[in-house]
């Protein structure tokens, strides 16, 4: 079975730091590029971070930019995301998503998420 | 960055149709893809490629895209379809996907 899991996530201060990690299985992870992908509360999708199948090539939106790290370890099958900085903004669902597609990639498979607070 | 605008919410009555607009600039150059996101769960490939749908997913989703508005439709409703429904592109000038603001479709 493809699938996605999602660890790391919890209640953290501002200007704190957490990693995320995505363990993938069920494919041959390092055919695929990733992204991270995070819901806060209530709201829309919103892409935060994507990576290329052997992690050449990075991308950030601009509201983590500077702030959050996006890695991968294709021998372990898994992604990262170091986030720091952080900000009450950042509260949010996490998902990691596989990306597919020969061009205008989509994201074909989603994990369930992990849950990033940011409080006092 | 490139904007995707989506109604906030649809009604429709089971065995209807319904129909959920994603409206951007000459979206109908881009492809655009669209996801199905239950109550609690993560969010499901529904449409790929504009009108490309993924294996499991009923022939009842289908999608269309030209000029300005790209469509997901969403023939026969049932109760199970009740969700959140994102599109979604590629922004070429910004190298990263864009979401639409997100459609609730409620079945009467």
């Amino acid at each position: 079975e493809v699938q996605l899991v999602e660890s790391g996530g919890g209640v953290v201060r501002p200007g704190g730091s957490l990693r995320l990690s995505c363990a993938a299985s069920g494919f041959t992870f390092d055919d695929y590029g990733m992204s991270w992908v995070r819901q806060a509360p209530g709201k829309g999708l919103e892409w935060v971070s994507g990576i290329n199948w052997n992690g050449g090539s990075t991308g950030y939106a601009d509201s983590v930019k500077g702030r959050f790290t996006i890695s991968r370890d294709n021998a372990k099958n898994s992604l990262y995301l170091q986030m720091n900085s952080l900000r009450a903004e950042d509260t949010a669902l996490y998902h990691c998503a596989r990306r597919s597609g020969y061009h205008e990639d989509y994201m074909d498979v989603w994990g369930k998420g992990t849950t990033v607070t940011v409080s006092s | 960055s490139y904007v995707l605008t989506q109604p906030p919410s649809v009604s429709v009555a089971p065995g209807k149709t319904a129909r959920i607009t994603c409206g951007g600039n000459n979206i109908g150059s881009k492809s655009v893809h669209w996801y199905q996101q239950k109550p609690g769960q993560a969010p499901v490939l529904v449409i790929y490629y504009d009108s490309d749908r993924p294996s499991g997913i009923p022939e009842r989703f289908s999608g269309s895209n030209s000029g300005n508005t790209a469509t997901l439709t969403i023939s026969r409703v049932e109760a199970g379809d009740e969700a959140d429904y994102y599109c979604q592109v590629w922004d070429s000038s910004s190298d990263h996907p864009v979401f639409g603001t997100g459609t609730k479709v409620t079945v009467l």
